[in-house]
């Protein structure tokens, strides 16, 4: 596709609820990120993928946190057992590889009540 | 956690002034990137610089880098009221794979 694109594009949940956020990448990038920011903030690193593997996941939280990306193009955040302090805009990047721009979608904001 | 810090925090300048932000890191880069974010969503790609690079040019944006200082700056020449955003530096650490983390950014604002 044209960008990167992240869906839903707003996600309010219970707590205790099970979520699951979407990235298509821009088609060919290999790398893709996760990143939460919070209001005032810059964003976090969550965790990274080269192809379909997570070679990076040392941002996520806690165990809480998953993240998948079967056919090395789509990837899938997934929170449980969500909590307030999950509330956050969760963005996607891809790049082609190391050393060139990273684009990013517009995020999914993400409400936990 | 955040590898980068900018500084300002917060800059409110004149349409047609020229607007300097700086970010500093810690440990060694590949490469910096600079974005600007609008609105707490998307943010936007402005320029990457790499670590054996000095300077770039971007239109009336223009990133200096001096890795002996660790440190990092973005000039916005004449700016316009729709500069008006927050702006971010992103460090991809030379002892890393291809992460790359964010500092905690610049609000700036022009005014009209």
């Amino acid at each position: 596709g044209a960008g990167v694109s992240q869906t839903p594009s707003n996600k309010v949940t219970e707590k205790g609820k099970y979520v699951e956020l979407r990235c298509d990448p821009i088609s060919g990038h290999t790398a893709l990120y996760w990143y939460r920011q919070s209001l005032g903030q810059g964003p976090e690193f969550l965790i990274y993928f080269q192809g379909t593997g997570a070679a990076d996941d040392s941002g996520l939280p806690n165990d809480r946190f998953f993240a998948v990306r079967p056919e090395g193009s789509v990837s899938t955040l997934k929170i449980q057992r969500t909590e307030r302090g999950d509330s956050a805009v969760y963005l996607c990047a891809s790049r082609l590889g190391q050393g060139t721009e990273a684009f990013f979608g517009q995020g999914t904001r993400l409400t936990v009540v | 956690s955040q590898q980068g810090e900018e500084d300002p925090q917060a800059l409110s300048i004149q349409e047609g002034e020229n607007a300097t932000m700086n970010c500093s890191y810690k440990t060694s880069i590949n490469n910096l990137q600079w974005y600007r974010q609008n609105s707490g969503r998307g943010l936007v790609h402005l320029i990457l610089i790499r670590s054996n690079e000095r300077e770039k040019h971007s239109g009336r944006l223009r990133v200096t880098l001096d890795t002996s200082k660790k440190s990092s700056s973005l000039l916005i020449t004449a700016s316009r009221a729709a500069d008006t955003a927050s702006y971010f530096c992103a460090t991809a650490l030379s002892n890393t794979g291809n992460q790359f983390y964010f500092g905690t950014g610049t609000s700036l604002t022009v005014i009209p």
